[in-house]
């Protein structure tokens, strides 16, 4: 069945340090991928996306990576932030369905 | 351009009264989902509605759970004759189109069942 997974379900950085959160996903027929940002009583929050016929896109500080060969997925952040402290999903949409496929999360801690 | 708005943000209910949840779309966004979060949990997919349809209820709980996108207004996600185990967040997200677009989130509604 489909399923989208995290390597790492936490997550320690020094501020300044650059972040790397994983993903894997089991459905070889996906093809886009988000990444979202989820503060504490916040909904999540849009951070990049990436579609399969790409293995890689950059945005502001963040970088997404996709390795389709292992169905991999996942997040660079550059000079992590305070603000960077939160719960980050993978999700996995497409390959013919209209659910988004969410990942259990990964909770990044920046310490100062 | 306000995003997607969800009222109430909290909504205490005692077992077997009604919760009624509404999400109101970003401007020009058609395609509404809802989507369930236990604490320390990812998203489940709950529900997909277009205007006046309903595309994928595949999430759903075959009973008590209901949802709607009516021509005019918000979406609603009703739950009847609630039970502890509904205490969750619900979060909405509205798409411009369907499949394979990116979905922006509302800040939740927090249920509570006593």
């Amino acid at each position: 069945g489909e399923s989208v997974g995290l390597h790492l379900p936490t997550l320690s950085v020094q501020e300044g340090d650059n972040s790397i959160i994983n993903c894997a996903y089991s459905n070889s027929a996906s093809d886009y991928f988000i990444w979202y940002k989820q503060e504490s009583g916040k909904g999540p929050q849009f951070i990049i996306d990436i579609r399969s016929n790409m293995d890689k896109r950059q945005g502001q500080r963040v970088t997404v990576l996709l390795n389709k060969t292992v169905k991999h997925l996942s997040l660079q952040i550059a000079a992590t932030q305070p603000g960077d402290s939160a719960v980050y999903f993978c999700a996995e949409n497409g390959a013919g369905g209209f659910k988004t496929i969410f990942g259990a999360g990964t909770r990044l801690f920046v310490k100062a | 351009n306000a995003g997607v708005m969800q009222n109430p943000r909290h909504l205490v209910r005692r077992r077997g009264q009604e919760a009624r949840l509404r999400c109101s779309p970003m401007k020009g966004h058609s395609h509404v989902y809802w989507y369930r979060q236990l604490p320390e949990e990812g998203l489940k997919f709950m529900v997909y509605l277009q205007k006046e349809n309903i595309i994928d209820e595949s999430g759903m709980p075959k009973e008590r759970f209901s949802a709607e996108f009516p021509k005019e207004g918000p979406s609603i996600l009703r739950i009847q004759q609630v039970v502890r185990g509904d205490s969750a967040a619900y979060f909405c997200a509205s798409s411009p189109g369907g499949q394979s677009d990116t979905q922006y989130f509302g800040p939740g509604t927090r249920l509570t069942v006593l």
